[in-house]
């Protein structure tokens, strides 16, 4: 099993949809999460964090959090054209000390007009 | 002004050569990290340094080596180049202090190493 592990995609909305990220990590005792999005040829950039059980909502973004089932996700209200990206998330481990984030795969997403 | 930059963005080499790349960041960050991402775009950590002491050692060639001068710069140096070297080299930082909000991961914009 994969550290971090997410569908690789690629998943494909149509504008003003509602796009679903899902993100699963083996460590239980891992404390954050992170979700980043790439697009082509750049660097990854922060969309969210979140450290506590349940939902945080961020404008059109919203993370999920279920700590019992070792499961993150990302959902995008709305989508637009420019949120097709790959999505990254991206996990403290077990809590590692210095900030040690394991990555997932990405999931390409592509927002279709 | 860049919060993280690399240098350079582009390298081109043929295999058995020796390189470096640069990275300085100037947000007063005290941890910096070296990021590999394959063609298939897996993102791997491979070192980080906290105030200039090294903190993070994956499970890399030791044809690589960091360093770091100062908290607020990190090199790496790669001997003896082959061919699975060639891959995209994010720096990226961040402050282990202060409340959990600031203590995320800023990434710089990269530098693709292909060797030929």
């Amino acid at each position: 099993q994969k550290e971090v592990e997410q569908n690789s995609g690629p998943l494909s909305v149509p504008e003003g949809a509602i796009a679903s990220l899902n993100c699963t990590y083996s460590d239980r005792g891992s404390q954050s999460f992170f979700w980043y999005r790439q697009y082509s040829g750049k660097s990854p950039e922060l969309i969210m964090f979140i450290y506590s059980n349940g939902d945080k909502e961020d404008g059109r973004f919203t993370a999920q959090l279920n700590k019992a089932s070792q499961y993150v996700s990302l959902l995008i209200r709305d989508s637009q054209p420019s949120d097709s990206a790959t999505y990254l998330c991206a996990v403290n481990l077990g809590g590692t000390s210095y900030g040690k984030l394991t990555f997932g795969q990405g999931t390409i997403l592509t927002v279709h007009p | 002004d860049t919060a993280v930059s690399q240098t350079p963005k582009y390298l081109v080499t043929q295999m058995g050569n020796d390189k470096s790349i640069k990275c300085e960041q100037n947000l007063g960050h005290d941890t910096m990290y070296w990021y590999k991402q394959d063609s298939k775009k897996f993102l791997k950590i491979m070192f980080s340094y906290n105030n200039k002491e090294l903190i993070i050692n994956e499970t890399v060639p030791n044809r690589f080596s960091p360093k770091s001068p100062d908290k607020a710069h990190l090199n790496l140096h790669i001997n003896s180049l082959e061919l699975g070297d060639s891959a995209v080299y994010f720096c990226a930082s961040r402050f282990t202090g202060g409340s959990s909000g600031a203590n995320v991961l800023t990434f710089g914009a990269g530098s693709r190493l292909t060797v030929l």
